[in-house]
This record gives C-alpha cells, structure tokens and sequence, in this order.
C-alpha cells in the first residue's frame, strides 16, 4: 500500500515557539492531504483540508493563523503549530489520498507534540 | 456522509475469530463501508472496505448485510498485537477530496 511518513514523530517544546510538522507521501502523488488532531482517549478531528497549490480549507473553530499549512508540492504538506501553548499538545496526524478508486486514505504514524 | 453506530469496547481471546459489529442504517446507495483501527499512539491503518459484497484480504473479512444497515469485521484469528481501537466509516467512494469522519469506534482488547 502506499506510504504516508510524518515528521516528527513527537516534539516538545517552549510555550511560544513555533513547531513545523512535515507530512510526505512517499511514493504516490496527493493534491489534497488532511490533517487531524486527536486529545486523550478521543477520536481523530479534521483539522483543515491541505489543497496542493491553493489555501487550506479549515475546519469551524480551528484558527487558521495559529496552525499554518503549506502544500508546495504533490509529496509535501506542512503543519505549522505557532506561538504554541500548553493546549496545544495532542497527537497531530495526516492523511493522503490515492487520485484514484477506491479512495482509501492512508495516514502518518502521528505526532506526539507537548507544549511546556 | 452515514452516521454509524460501534460498541465501545469488546474482548477477543487469542486465537479465536473477533466479530466487531457496526451499524449504519442510514446508508445510502453510493456509500461504502470502511474499516480503519489505530494502534496506541499510530496512525489508523486501512484494513478492508466494501459496497455490499462481502469481501476478505489478508487481514480480515467484511460481512455486509442485504439491506446494507449493518455490517461485521471478522479477525479469524485475533493475536495480541490486534488490540486496537476499530473504526467503522461509511463515505462516498468516488469522492477524494473529502476526508473520513471517525467516530468513537470499538476498543478491541485480544486477551492471552
């Protein structure tokens, strides 16, 4: 099946600092890529919806300024989490799609972020 | 896209078949059945979708109901490593611009 790798796999770092997470589909093309998050003991949530070449489409209630995403490329979405804060740990996760049928998505291993 | 419906947990022991239900009454004649299960701390990983036939790969079968209002996965032969959190997902096949909507989904516990 196709691969999704994420980068990194878990940070930590200083309230206030920003954190880039990488999402790379390794060996297909996706010109959408999804990222979620998900807390403790709860489901995944769409986060925003990473279109290549264009604006990423977020989610009600997730600010657009504080969790910048950048898709340059068919390979690349970036997940910026900026001046985070302690609320903002949780396990961010993305997904890619096959342009094609069946249209199974197929995830990242995740990224454990905690906010000091 | 189809609301479903999972029990939150269920027991497995090793080696015997784990029967994890879903329901989706309210689904609709374009929409297919998907399964996913995140491990602790992973990604979800795909396991196995159908329309309405019944379908099996490596990992596991899906039985779908005539009336499509519910369906069954079945791990033949649960191991430890099994143990997972299983999710159902009913969505639109064709429509890849759209992202799968989880629910609580069913916590699997495969025990020795």
């Amino acid at each position: 099946g196709a691969v999704v790798s994420q980068h990194p796999s878990w940070v930590i770092c200083k309230s206030g600092t920003s954190v880039k997470i990488e999402c790379r589909s390794l060996d297909f093309q996706a010109t959408t890529m999804f990222w979620y998050r998900q807390f403790p003991k709860q489901s995944l949530m769409l986060m925003a919806t990473s279109n290549e070449g264009s604006k990423a489409t977020y989610e009600q209630g997730v600010e657009k300024d504080k969790f910048l995403i950048n898709h340059a490329s068919l390979t690349l979405s970036t997940l910026t989490v900026t001046s985070a804060h302690p609320e903002d740990s949780s396990f961010y996760i993305c997904s890619a799609s096959l342009n094609r049928a069946w249209n199974i998505q197929y995830f990242g291993a995740g990224t454990r972020l905690s906010v000091l | 896209d189809a609301k479903t419906t999972q029990p939150p947990s269920m027991d497995c022991a090793e080696g015997r078949a784990a029967n994890l239900p879903c329901n989706h009454s309210t689904i609709s004649g374009n929409e297919y059945v998907y399964w996913y299960r995140q491990i602790h701390s992973q990604g979800p990983q795909y396991i196995i979708h159908g329309l309405k036939n019944n379908e099996t790969n490596e990992m596991a079968s899906l039985i779908i109901t005539e009336d499509r209002k519910s369906s069954t996965l079945i791990l033949p032969h649960a191991t430890l490593r099994d143990t997972a959190v299983y999710y159902c997902i009913v969505r639109v096949r064709d429509n890849y611009g759209q992202n799968f909507v989880f629910g609580p989904g069913t916590r699997l516990s495969v025990l020795p």
